[in-house]
């Protein structure tokens, strides 16, 4: 399976941008490129997915490098309940796919 | 509309005995998946179903876990003869299924389980 290297943690700002970056160089033609986060004490909440365009959403956008091997979630202005763990994961295709959070990245906002 | 739900959302048992935990995911969602999360780990997960086709038990960690999803909505994940490694937050989430947000997975609040 191809795997996903983040850093383990992040701080920032309030009302700041935050770059999460993800490294996954092994990914293949058919992998998308999914991120969720996990708020403390709650289950895991889908933030945004994309196969090869940059992709924006209410919640966030994705940047995918041209050769696909990073891509970079964007939240455009932290705030302090955007404080959780980010999992950047890849998924074979568009449905059937479990979900393997490997550490993730754990972004702290700061007021 | 509503979201996944499960129950209970707490359940402490001892050792030895059989729990059912329920899962009630989004309507028109054919994808149902169950994960189980120990404190401060992971995600791992257990099982899959899509449709009416025959589910994805390739996760589950041994055969005192089963599950099933009767009429391709509401499932049902048993663990009989719990042991105290089984203690975690069991979590049910659901997804469409097919198309370009296929994969987008819903998840319910969990069942934290506590086996004594």
């Amino acid at each position: 399976d191809a795997k996903t290297t983040q850093p383990n943690s992040m701080e920032s700002n309030e009302e700041e941008p935050v770059h999460l970056p993800c490294n996954h160089s092994t990914i293949s033609g058919t992998d998308y490129i999914h991120w969720y986060r996990q708020l403390p004490s709650q289950g895991p909440e889908y933030v945004i997915h994309g196969l090869t365009s940059n992709v924006n959403n209410r919640m966030a956008s994705l940047a995918i490098a041209e050769d696909r091997k990073s891509s970079t979630l964007i939240l455009h202005r932290a705030t302090l309940r955007d404080a959780a763990v980010y999992y950047c994961i890849l998924l074979f295709g568009n449905a059937g796919n479990m979900l393997t959070f490997g550490g993730g990245t754990r972004l702290m906002v700061k007021p | 509309g509503a979201g996944v739900s499960q129950s209970p959302s707490n359940k402490v048992t001892e050792k030895g005995k059989d729990v059912e935990l329920r899962c009630d995911p989004i309507s028109g969602h054919t994808a149902l998946y169950w994960y189980r999360q120990s404190l401060g780990q992971g995600l791992e997960f257990l099982i899959y179903f899509q449709g009416n086709s025959a589910p994805d038990k390739s996760g589950l960690p041994s055969d005192r876990f089963s599950a099933e999803r009767t009429g391709g909505s509401v499932s049902t994940l048993t663990i009989q003869r719990t042991q105290q490694e089984d203690s975690a937050v069991y979590l049910c989430a659901s997804s469409l299924g097919w198309g370009l947000v296929g994969n987008e997975q819903f998840f319910g609040p969990g069942t934290r389980l506590t086996v004594l």
